[in-house]
């Protein structure tokens, strides 16, 4: 059973473009949100994370959106870059305990 | 600062066999987790552990085995690997409870 819904599975953007990955989650303990990045041959990285307290956060080109009633929340790319290439999780965690990942979503942005 | 090291990055293993996957952590964290990550199913939770002498069980234990006898280092240990253990192993570690975890570059396990 997965803990946190995330979609799409892949997802390709022209330069400049704002992709937009989605996640969602049943469990309401949830108190955690971060975003991974993760590139080839390599760990995940942490990208952005949220608490339910708030309803957007901001990081450089990097923004996460959580809507609580929905029990939904989302990463935007401003102004997306090849660079940006790479596969996006997001998790969620209660009590920063015992952290549940998203599928992973695969991005491509095409020069 | 090397940050989270896992040995070995890649293995191979035959069906049966047991072996022990290294992490180490030089940033003073409490809290370290072992992960692994197959095609299309994300990250998944081996074990994991918050603090010294004390571990506990994620979403996929079995098959695995973890101790913590010091704060630095958490080995997993594959009692008798099987093929369905074939993955990407990833070590990771936090301060506290109020942070996100920082990963290692992973063990490229293979059962055969």
């Amino acid at each position: 059973q997965q803990q946190v819904k995330q979609s799409p599975q892949s997802l390709i953007v022209q330069k400049g473009g704002i992709p937009i990955i989605n996640c969602a989650y049943e469990n309401t303990a949830f108190d955690y949100f971060p975003w991974y990045q993760q590139f080839p041959g390599k760990g995940p990285a942490l990208l952005i994370a949220i608490r339910p307290d708030v309803s957007e956060k901001k990081e450089g080109r990097f923004t996460i959106s959580f809507n609580k009633s929905a029990k939904q929340f989302s990463l935007h790319i401003m102004d997306s870059q090849p660079g940006d290439s790479a596969t996006y999780f997001c998790a969620a965690s209660i009590t920063g305990n015992q952290f549940y990942f998203g599928t992973g979503t695969s991005l491509t942005v095409i020069p | 600062n090397a940050g989270v090291t896992q040995t070995p990055k890649f293995q191979v293993l035959k069906t049966g066999q047991s072996m022990t996957l290294q992490c180490a952590q030089d940033m003073n964290h409490e809290y370290m987790s072992w992960y692994r990550q197959d095609p299309g199913m994300g990250l998944r939770l081996i074990h994991y552990s918050v603090g010294a002498g004390i571990t506990d069980q994620g979403e996929v234990p079995n098959g695995y085995n973890v101790s913590r006898s010091t704060t630095e280092d958490f080995p997993l240990r594959l009692l008798s690997a099987a093929p369905s253990q074939t993955s990407v192993y990833f070590c990771a570690s936090k301060r506290d409870s109020n942070y996100g975890y920082t990963f290692g570059s992973g063990t490229r396990l293979t059962v055969v």
